[in-house]
Order: C-alpha cells, then sequence, then structure tokens
C-alpha cells in the first residue's frame, strides 16, 4: 500500500545515546517533514525536505538532524538523548510545499531515560 | 503564541448530532488541513482547503479567507468519529505548517 512508513515504532534509549528514525515513502512526493508531538501542544515541525539533497530547520530543530540522500527516504538523528526527547514523532510527505496529498507516518513513541 | 487557535478543546455528542468543530488563525496562508488523528496515533488528512467548501461523505469543511476561519462540520455523528481532529495551516511566507492543539471528539452511542 502507498503511504509513508516509520520505523522503529517504539524506542526506549538511555541519556546520550543516539538513534536515526527511518521514513521511506512511495508516492514520489517531493515534501519530507519530521514533526513531534507532545501533550497539550499541537504537532511541531522539526526539520524539513523541498527535495532530494534539501534539508531545513523547522520551528524545534535543536538537539536533531535530517538527512535526505535519497528522494523517498527522510532521515531524523538523535545524536545524544536527553529526557526532553522524550515524544511521539511524525513523518510526513506531501506533493506540493502546499501540502497536495498530504500523508502520515503511524508515528514513533521514543522514551529517553 | 499560538498562530492556530481550536475550538472546543473536547465535545461530547450523542450519536446522530450534528458537531461543529472552530478553528481560527493569525497568519496568512495559502492552504489549511483538517486532520484526524484516531486513538491509535495515526493520523490522516481529511481535507485540504484554499478557499470555499468541501464534502466527503458526513464531513464539510469550509474556510473564510477574510475573517481567517475555519470549520468542520460532521452530520449524522457516529460513535467512529471519535478522535482528535486538528486544523493545520500552511503559511504563505516559508516552508511552515502551523497545527492546533487538537479537538477530542467522543460520539456516544
Amino acid at each position: 500500500n502507498a503511504g509513508v512508513t516509520q520505523t522503529p515504532k517504539f524506542r526506549v534509549l538511555k541519556t546520550g545515546q543516539s538513534m536515526t528514525l527511518l521514513c521511506a515513502q512511495d508516492m514520489n512526493h517531493e515534501y519530507m517533514y519530521w514533526y513531534r508531538q507532545d501533550p497539550g501542544m499541537g504537532l511541531r515541525l522539526i526539520h524539513y525536505s523541498v527535495g532530494e539533497g534539501t534539508t531545513a530547520k523547522g520551528e524545534v530543530p535543536d538537539g536533531y538532524n535530517v538527512s535526505r540522500l535519497k528522494k523517498q527516504n527522510f532521515l531524523l538523528g538523535l545524536e545524544s538523548a536527553a529526557p526532553s526527547q522524550t515524544s511521539v514523532y511524525f513523518c510526513a510527505s506531501s506533493y506540493s510545499a502546499g501540502g497536495v496529498g498530504y500523508t502520515f507516518g503511524s508515528g514513533t513513541r521514543l522514551t529517553v531515560v | 503564541k499560538n498562530e492556530v487557535e481550536q475550538s472546543p478543546q473536547n465535545l461530547t455528542a450523542q450519536e446522530g448530532e450534528f458537531i461543529t468543530i472552530n478553528c481560527s488563525y493569525s497568519v496568512g496562508i495559502s492552504a489549511l488541513h483538517w486532520l484526524q488523528q484516531h486513538p491509535g496515533g495515526g493520523i490522516v488528512s481529511l481535507f485540504m482547503l484554499s478557499s470555499g467548501k468541501k464534502k466527503h461523505g458526513r464531513l464539510i469543511a469550509t474556510i473564510n479567507i477574510q475573517e481567517k476561519h475555519s470549520s468542520l462540520h460532521i452530520t449524522a455523528s457516529h460513535p467512529r468519529d471519535s478522535a482528535v481532529y486538528i486544523c493545520a495551516v500552511r503559511s504563505e511566507v516559508g516552508n511552515q505548517f502551523y497545527f492546533g492543539t487538537g479537538t477530542s471528539l467522543t460520539v456516544i452511542p
């Protein structure tokens, strides 16, 4: 089925550990996004990409890095995890800047202890 | 500051009721999205609007660009409509999406 696939779905990290979240889409979308969702707050944009080989900072980029080496994949890295990064992470993609075809992954629940 | 405000935050309705969820925003936008997040956590895009009105089944979304306001209506609500409904706007400047905190809807049989 066409869509956005996120891996892993759940992860527990110790403070200071690193990890990479993978987002893959098979819809040939140009735009890809990483968001975090915290209780009582709306989704917040971490980083985004407007095409292969490009990335840009969103609203809350500190502590995260991203790469988009292939059009279909958008990786989110945590170099040194902190408890403040405990959250649910969503990847999304869209065909256009306005969000045509806006499709979300199923989310990754990350706990940093 | 919240660029997107939704009301109400929580809503409980009896099955069959007509439901309205409101969204107001403070930035110039190129598009507005209504999203649905089910208890399992997955998020689905319901509508993308830049003007006027769209209808899909029992769901209707309207937008008034001048008033910076959008509404999502659900006719003949059903328990399976129970979810969190999120309003998101795509700002005219930059590549930012701003999200409301969501409206949690519970439809009781």
